[in-house]
């Protein structure tokens, strides 16, 4: 498995962006990056994933450094109903048997 | 717009009771996954569907059995439940795309087992 690292937590305030890291340094060339998150008592959500080139949706934005050993979440104006856990996971190409595996992610608090 | 549908979405237990946890997905997904988060940690992998007709081991498949009753319906049964399996559990499903899919996660069953 792709070895992760993302901090502990951070701290952001509110209507302003945040930007939450994700180190992947053994990614394989057709693994793509996944980030979910997930807010208290709830299941996981999807917010976006990304092979190579930066990704946009209407939930967040994705950068993904060149060498693909690096990620960053955008969140453009982050919003108290944004605060959770957010979980970056290289999924493993495996012909049509990918496995999101968990680590245990970045809580974000949001300050009002 | 259901998406994943888990029941039930609360369950106690006593040691040695069995039951199973039904989960079906209306967004005519290939694969379909069973995960439990315990307290503070991150979710893991029981079992898995990668299509229908198919079930594999994840990282914690001791003490489960599965069940792909069809393209939307993927069941995980528990025969005689232990306090070790007190957790919450969530199902998900995805297209196979090799990676190139979201997945999309049920609210949960609350499991407590005493």
């Amino acid at each position: 498995d792709a070895k992760t690292t993302q901090p502990n937590s951070m701290e952001s305030n509110e209507e302003e962006p945040v930007h939450l890291p994700c180190n992947h340094s053994t990614i394989s060339g057709t693994d793509y990056i996944h980030w979910y998150r997930q807010l208290p008592s709830q299941g996981p959500e999807y917010v976006i994933h990304g092979l190579t080139s930066n990704v946009n949706n209407r939930m967040a934005s994705l950068a993904i450094a060149e060498d693909r050993k690096s990620s960053t979440l955008i969140l453009h104006r982050a919003t108290l109903r944004d605060a959770a856990v957010y979980y970056c996971i290289p999924l493993i190409s495996n012909f049509g048997n990918e496995k999101l595996t968990f680590g245990t992610g970045t809580r974000l608090t949001i300050i009002p | 717009n259901a998406g994943v549908t888990q029941t039930p979405k609360f369950q106690v237990l006593k040691t040695g009771q069995s039951m199973t946890l039904q989960c079906a997905q209306d967004m005519n997904h290939n694969s379909m996954y069973w995960y439990r988060q315990d307290p503070g940690m991150g979710l893991r992998l029981i079992y898995y569907s990668a299509s229908e007709g198919t079930t594999d081991k994840g990282e914690v498949p001791n003490g489960y059995n599965v069940s792909r009753l069809n393209k939307r319906e993927f069941s995980l049964r528990l025969e005689s439940a232990a306090p070790s399996q007190t957790s919450v559990y969530f199902c998900a499903s995805t297209d196979n795309e090799g990676g190139n899919y979201g997945y999309t996660f049920g609210s949960g069953t609350r499991l407590t087992v005493v």
